[in-house]
């Protein structure tokens, strides 16, 4: 069965810090990768995803993250912590096609100080 | 450009009481999916539907029915609301070479 594990439910940078938010699969057939952004009382917003081609994917709003299949991770990285980054983070799995069903793990929050 | 449509946006309900969450999508995606998100649970799916005209259970189906009404829209119906059901409900929608998009949420909360 698939399954996602983020590491931590908070991280706290300060502004123009190094983001880094951990996530680790399980998966018995290669699989597809996500990373979403949830800002307060809002849906979940696409960052980026891996879907097999390159392994160190580019997103939006700065964010990128890297497959290491070796070490069953998809880290999401950001050079330079920006305030408005602070949001709950979210990443997913699925397998085969990307309309599959997503396995989300607990999420992330980060919060960035001035 | 609406995207992925939810009603209501917030609702309050008395235990016993039944309702259905709207979904509605514009995007032309085969697949329609319900999920909750309960905090430092991540979001877990309650059921989906892969195409018109078939409907799947997902994580979480106990306490819900759901209904494809057409390629567009998807409802989630809660027969008889548990306190346990309080949470937040998001509708997704995705395709073949197409990541899922989201609606901003139900949030709802029974007493």
């Amino acid at each position: 069965a698939q399954s996602v594990t983020q590491l931590g439910s908070h991280v706290s940078v300060s502004e123009g810090a190094l983001v880094l938010l951990r996530c680790n699969y399980s998966s018995s057939v290669p699989p597809y990768l996500f990373w979403y952004v949830q800002y307060p009382n809002q849906g979940l917003q696409l960052l980026l995803k891996y879907t097999s081609a390159a392994t160190l994917v580019k997103g939006i709003n700065g964010f990128e993250a890297e497959f290491k299949k070796s070490e069953t991770s998809f880290h999401l990285t950001k050079p330079s912590a920006h305030m408005s980054d602070a949001a709950e983070y979210f990443c997913a799995v699925t397998k085969g096609n990307q309309g599959g069903k997503l396995i989300f793990g607990q999420g992330t929050e980060l919060s960035v100080k001035p | 450009n609406a995207g992925v449509t939810q009603t209501p946006k917030f609702q309050v309900l008395k235990t016993g009481q039944s309702m259905t969450l709207q979904c509605a999508q514009d995007m032309n995606h085969n697949s329609m999916y319900w999920y909750r998100q309960d905090p430092g649970m991540g979001l877990r799916l309650i059921y989906y539907s892969a195409s018109e005209g078939t409907t799947d259970k997902g994580e979480v189906p106990n306490g819900y029915n759901v209904s494809r009404l057409n390629k567009r829209e998807f409802s989630l119906r809660l027969e008889s609301a548990a306190p346990s059901q309080t949470s937040v409900y998001f509708c997704a929608s995705g395709g073949v070479d197409q990541p899922q998009h989201f609606g901003d949420g139900t949030r709802l909360s029974i007493l």
